[in-house]
């Protein structure tokens, strides 16, 4: 069975300054893939990045990097120069090659930005 | 480019009362799923379908109904709510070149 662990309830970070969100995760399989989504207040799901099991280089999009690291299970998200619209719940997903309706989330990370 | 569409947000039922949360998406995924969302637990999925015609049950599939008899539509049925049954639901679509979701806005449902 697959599963994803997020340490952190919530997190505080300045503006402006970097965040690393920890996400863990157990799976048997050797083909997978990890997402991140972000939910603000106002409820939607939104997505920020994909990592492949097989990709040699850590995804980034924008402001958004993920630190995989294979051998240690873990998928952290790292949000550069931080911004108030960064408030929100994070969530880390994951799923398995041939399952593609299905993801395993994370009980999510709760990320406040302060000036 | 509508996405998905989930109607209502928000319904309030009373219990053994019977609703369908509705959801279409405009993206010709083949792939569609629902998920609840309860506090502290972040998202399980419920019911997901590969393609018209083929729905299969996803981690917690209990009480819930769903059919796909097109590509656009995943319909999730409530027979007989239960108190339990009060969450924040999502549907979602599949692109199947990266396995990324599409969420739907949420439906909150509230069981009395």
């Amino acid at each position: 069975a697959q599963k994803i662990t997020q340490t952190q309830p919530g997190m505080f970070v300045q503006e402006k300054e970097a965040v690393t969100l920890d996400c863990t995760y157990d799976t048997s399989d050797q083909s997978y893939g990890l997402f991140w989504y972000k939910q603000p207040s106002s409820g939607e799901m939104i997505f920020l990045i994909y990592q492949g099991s097989y990709d040699e280089q850590n995804a980034t999009e924008g402001r958004y990097s993920l630190n995989f690291q294979k051998a240690r299970k873990s998928a952290n998200l790292v949000i550069s120069a931080s911004q108030l619209g960064d408030s929100a719940m994070y969530f880390c997903a994951m799923r398995s090659t041939g399952t593609a309706s299905k993801l395993t989330f994370g009980t999510g990370t709760r990320l406040q930005v302060t000036l | 480019n509508a996405g998905v569409t989930q109607t209502p947000k928000f319904q309030v039922l009373k219990t053994g009362q019977s609703m369908t949360l509705q959801c279409a998406q405009d993206m010709n995924h083949e792939y569609m799923s629902w998920y609840r969302q309860d506090p502290g637990m972040g998202l399980r999925l419920i019911h997901y379908s590969v393609g018209a015609g083929i729905t299969d049950q996803g981690e917690v599939p209990n009480g819930y109904n769903v059919s796909r008899s097109t590509t656009e539509d995943f319909p999730l049925r409530l027979l007989s709510a239960a108190p339990s049954q009060t969450s924040v639901y999502f549907c979602a679509s599949t692109r199947t070149t990266t396995g990324e979701l599409f969420f739907g806005e949420g439906s909150r449902l509230t069981v009395l």
